[in-house]
């Protein structure tokens, strides 16, 4: 059973165009992370949602955590090649239990 | 921020043989660290979560014999690939929590190649 839906699993977008990714559960998250991964190089962490109904915003990235704390979503505006990586999504259940359930990442494409 | 340095990043072992894989924290204490897995253009596969000080908690369908842990001080867990066979080739890459932070950070991972 997969915890995290993450979608798409694949993009292929022209430079300048805007893409978002969604991240969705049925269960309830402390806090949810997104993570951009370059292959040959573990994931960076990019940034972490905590509060219902949070945005961030990271240069030209946005981030959303759902008021209930089961989704999330990533936006980036006017994409750039240098944007082009696997981005994944995680979530950590809270109390004791310090572990990240990963989605299935979204392979991200800009070409130029 | 936190950093994790994760080595050898690439190792060719043939098979049969043993391969050790070295996780640490290199400016904060992580009592708990976790071991993935990952094939290509896939998501990351928790393998275990390696405990300070105690055995190794691994997920399900996770061979304990196989993939050995040691997380014998608060700076360093070792994954020992066991009997090594072409079908264990994949990437390997751990990560610790900073628990002064929210957000884990992660090795930059370890390629294994078996022959």
């Amino acid at each position: 059973t997969q915890l995290l839906e993450q979608s798409p699993q694949f993009l292929s977008i022209q430079e300048g165009e805007n893409l978002t990714v969604y991240c969705n559960s049925s269960s309830v998250f402390s806090s949810l992370q997104w993570y951009r991964q370059e292959p040959g190089e573990g994931p960076v962490l990019l940034v972490t949602v905590v509060t219902g109904g949070e945005v961030k915003k990271l240069k030209r990235l946005t981030f959303q955590f759902g008021d209930a704390r089961k989704d999330s979503s990533l936006h980036i505006t006017a994409a750039q090649p240098g944007d082009t990586g696997l981005y994944l999504c995680a979530g950590e259940r809270g109390g004791s239990n310090y572990k990240l359930t990963f989605g299935k990442g979204t392979l991200l494409t800009v070409n130029p | 921020g936190a950093v994790v340095s994760q080595h050898p990043s690439r190792v060719i072992c043939k098979s049969g043989t043993s391969v050790k894989i070295e996780c640490r924290s290199l400016d904060f204490q992580a009592t708990t660290m976790f071991w993935y897995r990952q094939f290509p253009k896939k998501s990351l596969m928790l393998m275990a979560t390696s405990n300070e000080g105690s055995k190794a908690t691994y997920e399900q369908g996770v061979e304990k014999d196989k993939f050995l842990i040691n997380h014998a001080s608060l700076t360093l867990s070792t994954l020992t690939v066991t009997s090594a066979h072409p079908e264990d080739s994949s990437f390997y890459i751990c990560s610790a929590r900073d628990l002064t932070a929210y957000g884990y950070t992660f090795g930059s991972g370890t390629r294994l190649t078996v022959v």
